[in-house]
C-alpha cells in the first residue's frame, strides 16, 4: 500500500471550510484515496473517497490532484461534531486488499 | 440497517489471563476486520477475513493471538495468555466483499486493560 503523509494537528474555526491535506506521492494508477475520521470513543467512521476524479457527498468534498498525489478533504462548514482524527488512506478498491490506518491528522473545531 | 455489535465493550484482566472478543459485523458482509488501536495511535490491522478465509494475517502475534470467523458471519478475537501492552482498543469492522461497496463499517469497540 501507498503511504501517506499528514499534518499531526489542525484548528479549524465553527462555521468555516475546514481543509485537510494529504501527500501520497507513491499512489499508483489503481489506488484509491480513502478518507475515514474517528471521534473520540467511537470507531472509524467512513467519509469518502475517490480515484481521480473530485467527489462530493453529504458530509465532504475531496479533492485530488491532476498527478494524483496529493488530495484535500474539504468539510464545507465545519461543526463542534467535526472534531475528530481524520485518517487518509491509499488502497486498491477491494476487499482482498488491507485497510491500513496512519496516525492521522487531528482537527479541533474551535467556536 | 444494524451497525457491527462488538461485546464486551469494556474488559479487564490480569496479566497472563486470557481473554476473548466477539463481533457480530452486518448481515451480508463478507469482509470482516479486527484492529488494534492503542492510545494515542492509529487502528493496526491484526487480521482480515474474506468469508472463512483468512486474507491477511500479517500483524497478528500469532504466539498469543487467535481469532476464528464463524461460517463466515461472527468472529471472536482471543488472546491468551495477556500482556500488559495488550491494553487498547479492540475494534472490528465489516463491508460488502465485492462490487463497489467497499466502505468499511466499525464497531463501538472492546476496551481491555490488562493490569
Amino acid at each position: 500500500d501507498a503511504k501517506t503523509t499528514q499534518p499531526p494537528s489542525m484548528d479549524c474555526a465553527e462555521g468555516r471550510a475546514a481543509n485537510l491535506p494529504c501527500n501520497h506521492s507513491t499512489i499508483s494508477g489503481n489506488e484509491y484515496v480513502y478518507w475515514y475520521r474517528q471521534i473520540h470513543s467511537q470507531g472509524p467512521q467512513y467519509i469518502i473517497h475517490g480515484l481521480k476524479n473530485n467527489e462530493t457527498n453529504e458530509m465532504a468534498s475531496l479533492i485530488i490532484t491532476e498527478d494524483r498525489k496529493s488530495s484535500t478533504l474539504i468539510l464545507p462548514h465545519a461543526t463542534l461534531r467535526d472534531t475528530a482524527v481524520y485518517y487518509c488512506i491509499v488502497r486498491l478498491r477491494s476487499n482482498d486488499y488491507k485497510l491500513s490506518f496512519g496516525a492521522g491528522t487531528t482537527v479541533t473545531v474551535r467556536a | 440497517e444494524a451497525g457491527v455489535a462488538q461485546s464486551p465493550r469494556y474488559k479487564i484482566i490480569e496479566k497472563r489471563q486470557s481473554v476473548a472478543f466477539w463481533c457480530n459485523p452486518i448481515s451480508g458482509h463478507a469482509t470482516l476486520y479486527w484492529y488494534q488501536q492503542i492510545l494515542g495511535q492509529g487502528p493496526k490491522l491484526l487480521i482480515q477475513f474474506q468469508n472463512n478465509g483468512v486474507v491477511d494475517d500479517s500483524q497478528l502475534p500469532k504466539d498469543r493471538f487467535s481469532a476464528e470467523r464463524l461460517k463466515g458471519v461472527d468472529s471472536t478475537l482471543k488472546i491468551q495468555p495477556a500482556k500488559l501492552e495488550d491494553s487498547a482498543v479492540y475494534l472490528c469492522a465489516s463491508s460488502f466483499g465485492t462490487g463497489t461497496r467497499t466502505e468499511a463499517f466499525f464497531g463501538q469497540g472492546t476496551r481491555l486493560t490488562v493490569v
